[in-house]
């Protein structure tokens, strides 16, 4: 299984809402990330979890909420989003630089709409 | 810095023609190259990658070329088709996690 998964694949949701993206994978990746992209713009950073552990937070608000259950698993929780949180969200593995394996595999992305 | 330069920002080839897209850095600590691929509405996909060690690599129809004294790389398309109409994106990463993407080039390749 060389795949990333994502659900779900588009998410409308109000800015007073509580929702939760969830990503998959099952190449015995360690490390983890999260993505958020807009349109006509590369990805930017969001979080890296390593061996379950966060390692970068790139500044993101506190209505993001990363958590990385175990290696397979990594979701993204949301709460009182604004409008222009409106995205295109990535979640990306890699086998992390311990094991030497630098390249990122992304997931088809969650197309999230606040109203 | 942390910049990584791309351009051109769009591109319209025709079939059988050779798009290049160029990129330029100047985190002399960056040590890993990789191109990334994206259609409409789905995630980049990883197209090839490339050492700072090496000036060339060739995975099919896709060229990187490093120049490393310039700090300089370059995609070519070999023989394009319509197929590979997409969104192109360079990248540099250092040591750890962090990949840092050129902006983006958007490339239609005409019948």
């Amino acid at each position: 299984d060389t795949e990333v998964t994502q659900t779900p694949k588009h998410l409308v949701m109000g800015m007073t809402n509580k929702k939760s993206l969830k990503c998959e994978q099952h190449m015995g990746h360690r490390a983890m990330y999260w993505y958020k992209q807009k349109a006509k713009k590369p990805p930017e950073l969001m979080f890296v979890y390593s061996y379950e552990k966060l390692s970068i937070n790139e500044s993101v608000p506190s209505r993001f909420s990363p958590e990385c259950p175990n290696s397979s698993l990594l979701n993204l929780h949301l709460h009182a989003l604004q409008p222009e949180d409106s995205a295109l969200y990535l979640c990306a593995s890699s086998h992390g630089i311990i094991r030497g394996g630098r390249e990122q595999f992304f997931g088809p992305g969650t197309r999230l709409t606040v109203l | 810095q942390q910049q990584v330069k791309q351009s051109p920002q769009s591109l319209i080839v025709q079939k059988g023609g050779i798009p290049i897209i160029n990129c330029a850095y100047e985190n002399t600590a960056f040590d890993y190259f990789p191109w990334y691929q994206q259609f409409p509405g789905k995630g980049p996909a990883l197209l090839i990658a490339i050492r700072p060690d090496v000036s060339e690599k060739k995975e099919g129809r896709f060229t990187i070329s490093f120049n490393k004294s310039a700090k300089q790389f370059s995609l070519h398309i070999m023989d394009s088709q319509p197929g590979d109409s997409a969104t192109y994106f360079c990248a540099g990463i250092q040591g750890a996690q962090k990949l840092v993407f050129g902006q983006g080039t958007r490339l239609t390749i005409n019948p």
